[in-house]
């Protein structure tokens, strides 16, 4: 089946530094992908939806200026958490639908990062 | 506003009992989609079942089966013959307007652990 990979799979990283996190998807386009931030215990947030070629939309609550995402080809998406803070530290998946299957929605094994 | 909620945050089942986890929705989108995911400890989500809203039957994949509501906007999930690697968190989750394009959102989750 279809895989979506992100990179890393876990990252440290110093308060007031940016981290940048890719989500490809690796033998399909995805026109969009999705970001999701899962807190420990708690469900998957949407953060935004990534497209390919325009800006990507941010769901409310969420700072567009703080998590910076680009999606510059059909096969990558990427989501830079600029000027990290403790309160950053998460699990960060993302995922792009399939081809043409209503249930199809891969996910990428997540990104763990932790902001010292 | 589309809406899931799970109002089960953890069971605890006998193994080879059957367990159903709740769901129930909202949403004013006649056409829409619902998921099962199961999450393990690693983190990776695991699509588990789907059911579409103009699907006339009950989902069925093996041990799981959906029983869908929809007069009742309920999409409970039953798992048969539970296993010990059943043990999970396990979501529901909806698409509004069913295309590639359209944002998946889930509830809060229900952790499921199986008892030997």
């Amino acid at each position: 089946g279809a895989v979506v990979s992100q990179h890393p799979s876990w990252v440290i990283c110093k308060s007031g530094t940016s981290v940048k996190i890719e989500c490809r998807s690796l033998d399909f386009q995805a026109t969009t992908m999705f970001w999701y931030r899962q807190f420990p215990k708690q469900s998957l947030m949407l953060m935004a939806t990534s497209n390919e070629g325009s800006k990507a939309t941010y769901e409310q609550g969420v700072e567009k200026d703080k998590f910076l995402i680009n999606h510059a080809s059909l096969t990558l998406s990427t989501l830079t958490v600029t000027s990290a803070h403790p309160e950053d530290s998460s699990f960060y998946i993302c995922s792009a639908p399939g081809q043409g299957l209503a249930y199809e929605q891969y996910f990428g094994p997540g990104t763990r990062l932790t902001v010292t | 506003a589309q809406k899931i909620t799970q109002t089960q945050p953890g069971m605890f089942v006998q193994e080879k009992e059957a367990v159903t986890l709740d769901c129930t929705y909202d949403t004013s989108d006649p056409s829409y989609g619902l998921f099962w995911y199961k999450q393990p400890s690693s983190g990776e989500m695991i699509f588990l079942i789907y059911q579409g809203s103009y699907d006339q039957q009950n989902a069925t994949e093996g041990r799981y089966s959906l029983n869908f509501q929809k007069a009742r906007k309920s999409a409970n999930l039953v798992i048969s013959a539970s296993q010990l690697g059943d043990s999970a968190m396990y979501f529901c989750a909806m698409r509004e307007a069913v295309s590639l394009s359209s944002k998946i959102i889930f509830g809060s989750g229900t952790r499921l652990s199986i008892r030997p």
